[in-house]
Parts: C-alpha cells; sequence; structure tokens
C-alpha cells in the first residue's frame, strides 16, 4: 500500500498571503490529523477530520482551516500568513478515530518570508 | 488533561550500549501510549502502541516499551544501540474520547557513538 503523501513537499510564502496544503491517506484510512512541528513549540495537533466531519481542534487561531473531501484527501488552509507559521506541517491518517495509530506522511516545509 | 514529558532533550550512546529513553503521561483515562521516531527532514514513524493488552510492547527494529501505570511511565529500551538508530524519538499520548488528537514529548535526539 502506499503510504501518506502531502504535497507540495516545499512552500514558500510571503506574510499576508494565504496557503493550501494537501494530504492524501493510506487507501481505506477515513480519519486525517494535521500537526504542526516547530523547534520551539515541537509537535502540536491542529485538527482531525473523520468521515468530512471535524472531530477534534487544537488551540490555533481561526487563520488555520481544514476540510476532507469524500475520498479521504484532506487539504488544510491558513490565511493572511505570519513569520510564525514558518513550520513542517504533518499529516497522519488512521483507520478510525480514537487511540488508532496514526501513519504519517513526510510533511510539507512552509518557509513565510 | 493530557501530557507528555520526555526526560533528556538529548541522549548519546556508544553503538551496541543499551538505549532508554524515558517518557512518563499523564491521563485521566486509561491512555494510548505510541513511540515514534523521527529522521532527518522526513515524517514520523511509528514504532510502537500500547493498548492495555499487554505492558510490555515490542516494536519494529528491535525496540520495546513497558507500560507501568504505577509510574506513569512508557519508557522505551533497545538492548543494543546501532548507528541508524540516531534520531529523534516521539512519545505521545491520545485519550480515546479525543478522538486522533495525539499529545507529544518534546522529542529525545539520541546520537549513536561509534
Amino acid at each position: 500500500k502506499a503510504g501518506v503523501t502531502q504535497t507540495p513537499r516545499y512552500l514558500i510564502k510571503t506574510r499576508g498571503q494565504q496557503v493550501t496544503l494537501s494530504c492524501s491517506p493510506i487507501s481505506g484510512h477515513r480519519s486525517v490529523s494535521w500537526y504542526q512541528q516547530t523547534p520551539g513549540q515541537g509537535l502540536q495537533f491542529l485538527f482531525e477530520y473523520f468521515s468530512e466531519t471535524q472531530r477534534n481542534k487544537g488551540n490555533f487561531p481561526g487563520r488555520f482551516s481544514g476540510r476532507q473531501f469524500s475520498n479521504s484527501r484532506s487539504e488544510m488552509n491558513v490565511s493572511t500568513l505570519e513569520l510564525g507559521d514558518s513550520a513542517l506541517y504533518l499529516c497522519a491518517s488512521s483507520l478510525v478515530s480514537g487511540g488508532a495509530e496514526q501513519y504519517f506522511g513526510p510533511g510539507t516545509r512552509l518557509t513565510v518570508t | 488533561a493530557q501530557s507528555v514529558t520526555q526526560l533528556g532533550s538529548h541522549v548519546s550512546v556508544s553503538e551496541g550500549a543499551l538505549v532508554l529513553l524515558r517518557c512518563n503521561y499523564s491521563s485521566s483515562v486509561p491512555p494510548y501510549l505510541f513511540w515514534y521516531v523521527q529522521y532527518p527532514n522526513q515524517g514520523l514513524q511509528l514504532l510502537l502502541k500500547y493498548t492495555s493488552a499487554a505492558t510490555l510492547v515490542k516494536g519494529i527494529n528491535g525496540f520495546e516499551a513497558e507500560f507501568k501505570k504505577s509510574e506513569t511511565s512508557f519508557h522505551l529500551t533497545k538492548p543494543s544501540a546501532h548507528m541508524s538508530d540516531a534520531a529523534e524519538y516521539f512519545c505521545a499520548v491520545s485519550e480515546g474520547n479525543q478522538g486522533g488528537k495525539l499529545i507529544f514529548g518534546q522529542g529525545t535526539e539520541l546520537s549513536v557513538k561509534p
């Protein structure tokens, strides 16, 4: 089975712009979670989608949003980018929600200048 | 509230020596516990998972972890370190009623000396 794929792998944006990141889960997985990884804050949970519904949301401002499509693919969007949004954004998929193993993609490295 | 504490941000061992990475958690309900490894410029790879079936959990690449409820610990061990084990290791906790939300520790960077 193919693993979790994320596109693009690298992205450079300017402050104030918006960005959309994409995640394709492992075939058959219905849950997709997003995490932000920075040197200062470590790995932080952004949100989880299961069967096209947001199940849980982390403590991030409303500029961070996401959605999931009927084929389980997910996108996250960050509007009005700030320098502090520079991070590695990781997507993880699992068969079901709640306690299941999560399998991570390689991440999208976002740099905001 | 859930939390995870990894003792030691950097651990250095010699090749062939025992690897011990420490993780303590807090959770209001019986938790799911995980260890992940991250190599440079890559995502996280699942090493092992605790789900209450057995307190000693065996994972990939010779790693194992023991769940100790009385100590709220889930330490990761490997009897003999290999150079390829050099990476960053993350302990994570999940409460089933929180969906897929994983709470991660700050990570421990493992160095292996020849």
